[in-house]
């Protein structure tokens, strides 16, 4: 059974902090590993990962994925108080039958 | 371009009673889910449709049916409500996930409050 681990579970900090999220995943057949941003409504996606040590980048958020030690970091840099939200992780199996999600990380920024 | 739109955006039920959730994409993908999402649970798909014409049970399907009624649309039906369906529906699409990786990337509707006393 696929797995999805984020860590914190939540976070509180200042504007302009950087912060790291993590997600470490176990999975049969590896195809995707994808990041949402959820505020009040529905997930929007941020970024999709398949090859180890390429660094996606939007703006102030980045992400990379570790394929051998089977995890994912989200960096976002110089927060704003929009950064605030859910952020989930999820995972691809290879298969039609969806994305596994893990719990999210529920940031929240401080003026 | 409305991408995924889903009705009604709330809805309280009482036990026992029925009701459909509905689902429309305008992007002409393929494959179609439902997902519910519960505080301290995470997004967890019920149905999915890989394609127009077959649908398929998820991790949590029980209490649940589905109906893929052409490419566009997909809905999420609950027979006999009862309170442990109380939850936010989400439904989403793909362009498909056998093909392009790129493919796999979901996009979600506005999601529906259901209650259920």
């Amino acid at each position: 059974e696929d797995k999805v681990v984020q860590s914190p579970l939540s976070l509180v900090v200042h504007e302009g902090d950087t912060v790291t999220l993590n997600c470490s995943y176990e999975v049969t057949n590896f195809r995707s590993l994808l990041w949402y941003k959820q505020e009040k409504k529905a997930p929007t996606f941020l970024f999709m990962l398949t090859s180890s040590g390429i660094e996606k980048k939007s703006g102030r958020l980045s992400s990379i994925l570790d394929k051998k030690e089977l995890f994912s970091i989200l960096n976002i840099t110089a927060t704003q108080t929009g950064d605030s939200a859910v952020y989930l992780c999820a995972l691809s199996g290879g298969g039609a039958d969806g994305l596994t999600f893990g719990k999210g990380t529920h940031l929240i920024i401080q003026p | 371009n409305a991408g995924v739109t889903q009705t009604p955006k709330f809805q309280v039920l009482k036990t026992g009673q029925s009701m459909t959730l509905q689902c429309a994409q305008d992007m002409n993908h393929n494959s179609m889910y439902w997902y519910r999402q519960d505080p301290g649970m995470g997004l967890r798909l019920i149905y999915y449709s890989a394609s127009e014409g077959t649908t398929d049970k998820g991790e949590v399907p029980n209490g649940y049916n589905v109906s893929r009624l052409n490419k566009r649309e997909f809905s999420l039906r609950l027979e006999s409500a009862a309170p442990s369906q109380t939850s936010v529906y989400f439904c989403a699409s793909s362009e498909s996930p056998f093909g392009r990786i790129s493919g796999d990337e979901q996009y979600f509707g506005p999601g529906t409050r259901l209650t259920v006393t």
